[in-house]
């Protein structure tokens, strides 16, 4: 069965960095064919994607402006899963977070899910 | 702020047609594939229409997406309670160089 396994804590201190990680089962973080993504959703800020890591011959990324100098994503083949990474956050960062794998070669839509982890940024 | 607009809600009645816009621009809708996701409380946000009018494997045909210019719509026929849910529409938006959503619709079954 594929799924997305999400991890990592409920609560961080703003300015420090957010760290969440998303184990993939029934799938390859190195497929030749999946895009392997964030996604975040508050009420403030609706969802928003916050990027994507991707294997083609070598690894790629790619990352919204909005938070391109914020925020970093990872690949790990040997735990087949991804990592994100987000710096100096704020209050504004607290929101439910979300992998999800995009096989669409262009497409840009999200056809598998995690269950989504609530970060919230308070001292 | 969301660049696509979404009316925040919708309803209707068992078996009536409801339908929800999408309204975008040039860089977004105009020139690339929209996409309709369906959202339970609680839960993650599950695909529902790719690619315009694509309904994944298992996703009823009472669902159907279309797309005319700079905006696009979901229809869904024979409305059921099941479907009380919000909706949001998302695609490529080439001048934000990122995936953009539209702001949500929730559907009411009255």
């Amino acid at each position: 069965q594929i799924q997305l396994q999400q991890s990592g804590p409920g609560l961080v201190k703003p300015s420090q960095t957010l760290s969440l990680t998303c184990v993939i089962s029934g799938d390859s973080v190195s497929s030749n064919s999946a895009a392997w993504n964030w996604i975040r959703q508050s009420p403030s800020r609706g969802l928003e994607w916050l990027g994507r890591t991707y294997y083609r011959s070598r690894w790629y990324d790619d990352y919204p402006l909005s938070v391109k100098s914020r925020v970093k994503i990872n690949p790990d083949t040997s735990k087949n899963q991804i990592s994100l990474h987000l710096s100096s956050v704020t209050p504004d960062d607290t929101a439910v977070y979300y992998c999800a794998r995009d096989r669409s070669r262009g497409g840009w839509y999200f056809d598998l899910w995690g269950r989504g982890t609530l970060v919230t940024v308070s001292s | 702020q969301s660049v696509l607009t979404q009316p925040p809600s919708a309803s209707g009645t068992p078996g009536q047609r409801v339908t929800i816009s999408c309204s975008g621009g040039s860089f977004n809708i105009g020139s690339n594939l929209v996409h309709w996701y369906q959202q339970f409380p609680g839960t993650a946000p599950k695909l529902l229409i790719y690619s315009n009018y694509q309904r994944p494997s298992g996703v009823p045909d009472r669902f159907s997406g279309s797309k005319s210019g700079t905006s696009a719509s979901l229809a869904i026929s024979g409305l059921q309670s099941q479907d009380e849910a919000d909706y949001f529409c998302a695609a490529w938006d080439d001048s934000l160089n990122g995936v953009l959503f539209g702001g949500g619709t929730k559907l009411t079954v009255l």
